[in-house]
């Protein structure tokens, strides 16, 4: 089973200020990894697949980079409504799909 | 627009069986290439893939639960369902029902997620 590490666990930063959370696999996943995003009392959200593809109709703020073991999820612009917890991934040796244990962003 | 949405009891004791099912509205369950899965939310383990199912049967399961776990479809009623065995208080969760529209375990559309608590 591969191990998916996010960090930070936290991440507190300013409105619009550029945010870079990180997702490391124990072995390579290719391009198979996509990133979700988790709000309490709501659906989770597919932001970006394929490491890089976003999602339909996700902001163009959120982008997604990285390749085998080495992914990042970048939000451009940090906006109030992007407090959430983040989860990275992998749907490339499996099963099982496994995931990252979550980073979550805050508002300073 | 597709919506889904978890039913099922809300608290189950230990030992027993948990079912949940997950009714599909705004597109229908039986759509060519679209798979129809489980996942849950626990504070010890974080997100877990249970499994998945297609329309005409096949089924893909997490190997870890596979012993303890049974997705079933049911295309009459537009829903698909889970049915865990032998609970413990380490499967109290939010469990979540999903569609993955091109691989069995990427999902792009979720259910609101029902909070299922082990207890006696």
């Amino acid at each position: 089973e591969i191990v998916m590490t996010q960090s930070p666990l936290i991440l507190s930063a300013s409105p619009g200020e550029r945010v870079t959370l990180s997702c490391r696999a124990s072995q390579s996943v290719s391009l198979n990894l996509a990133w979700l995003q988790l709000k309490p009392g709501q659906a989770p959200r597919l932001l970006i697949y394929r490491a890089s593809t976003r999602a339909s109709g996700i902001s163009d703020r959120f982008s997604g980079s990285g390749f085998g073991t080495e992914f990042t999820l970048t939000i451009s612009s940090l906006q109030s409504e992007d407090v959430a917890v983040y989860y990275c991934q992998q749907y490339n040796n499996r099963p099982p799909a496994t995931f990252g244990q979550g980073t979550k962003v805050e508002i300073k | 627009q597709l919506q889904l949405q978890e039913s099922g009891p809300g608290l189950v004791k230990p030992s027993e069986s948990l079912s949940l099912i997950c009714t599909v509205s705004g597109g229908s369950i039986s759509t060519s290439g679209k798979y129809w899965g489980w996942v849950r939310q626990s504070p010890g383990k974080g997100l877990e893939w249970f499994g998945s199912i297609y329309f005409g049967g096949s089924t893909y399961y997490n190997p870890s639960m596979k012993s303890r776990v049974t997705i079933s479809v049911d295309t009459s009623k537009n829903q698909f369902s889970l049915q865990l065995n032998s609970v413990t208080d380490a499967d109290t969760a939010v469990y979540y029902c999903a569609r993955a529209p091109q691989v069995w375990d990427l999902f792009d559309s979720w259910g609101l997620g029902t909070l299922v608590t082990v207890s006696s």
